[in-house]
């Protein structure tokens, strides 16, 4: 069975960092690109990155580009998010959740598999 | 960046009736747009992906349709389970955005 598992949201002031994370088991992680994808309370979606297979590409959404980084340790079967510079519109549920498209050929087709979601909050 | 409307925002449906939800893009986006359906509480699911393919373990009632920048999702004989939001997704380009949502509500 296919599990994403976030954790390391929480509290924190503006301007702070915080560094998420997230498990996965179930599949051949090194063999997918990973996402992280956003969700304020009430609102839609937003995504924000993502990391191919090998870690050779990795783009963000101009929201957060320059103040969040994407890493991965196919090693540990993990997913990184380190949030630097935080701001209040930051306060969303984060999820990490799986490309459906095996390996990349430059496009993306779907997040077929999502973590429940971590909170994170950033407010003084 | 690309634009993604959907509509209506809400629809309410009883059981048994068949509903449509649209998601317009603001680009050509050819068939690169998903559907996904959420629950309150849960994350979203992949419902359908390429405009029109259906994901694995998703139900034949739903179904997706369009291409270019017009795109219909179609859930036939809704089930009391189809009750949420449903939003589009296109993965033409960064950043890959959802539209807004449409809520399906019991009548």
């Amino acid at each position: 069975e296919v599990q994403l598992v976030e954790s390391g949201g929480g509290v924190v002031q503006p301007g702070g960092s915080l560094r998420l994370s997230c498990a996965a088991s179930g599949f051949k992680f090194d063999d997918y690109s990973i996402h992280w994808v956003r969700q304020a309370p009430g609102q839609g979606p937003e995504w924000l990155a993502l990391i191919t297979w090998d870690s050779s590409f990795m783009d963000y959404a101009d929201s957060v580009k320059g103040r969040f980084t994407i890493s991965r340790d196919n090693r540990k079967n993990s997913l990184f998010l380190q949030m630097n510079s935080l701001r209040a519109d930051d306060t969303a549920f984060y999820f990490c959740a799986k490309e459906s498209k095996y390996g990349w050929q430059g496009m993306i087709e779907g997040l077929d598999y999502w973590g429940q979601g971590t909170l994170v909050t950033v407010s003084s | 960046d690309m634009q993604l409307t959907q509509s209506p925002s809400f629809l309410s449906a009883s059981v048994g009736d068949a509903v449509t939800i649209t998601c317009r893009a603001s680009q050509v986006i050819n068939n690169d747009l998903a559907w996904y359906q959420q629950k309150p509480g849960k994350a979203p699911k992949l419902l359908i992906y390429a405009s029109s393919i259906l994901q694995s373990g998703v139900p034949s009632r739903f179904r997706g349709s369009g291409s270019v920048t017009e795109f219909t999702l179609t859930i036939s004989n809704v089930q009391p389970e189809d009750f949420a939001t449903y939003y589009c997704q296109q993965v033409k380009s960064n950043p890959y955005n959802f539209g807004p949502g449409t809520k399906l509500e019991i009548k």
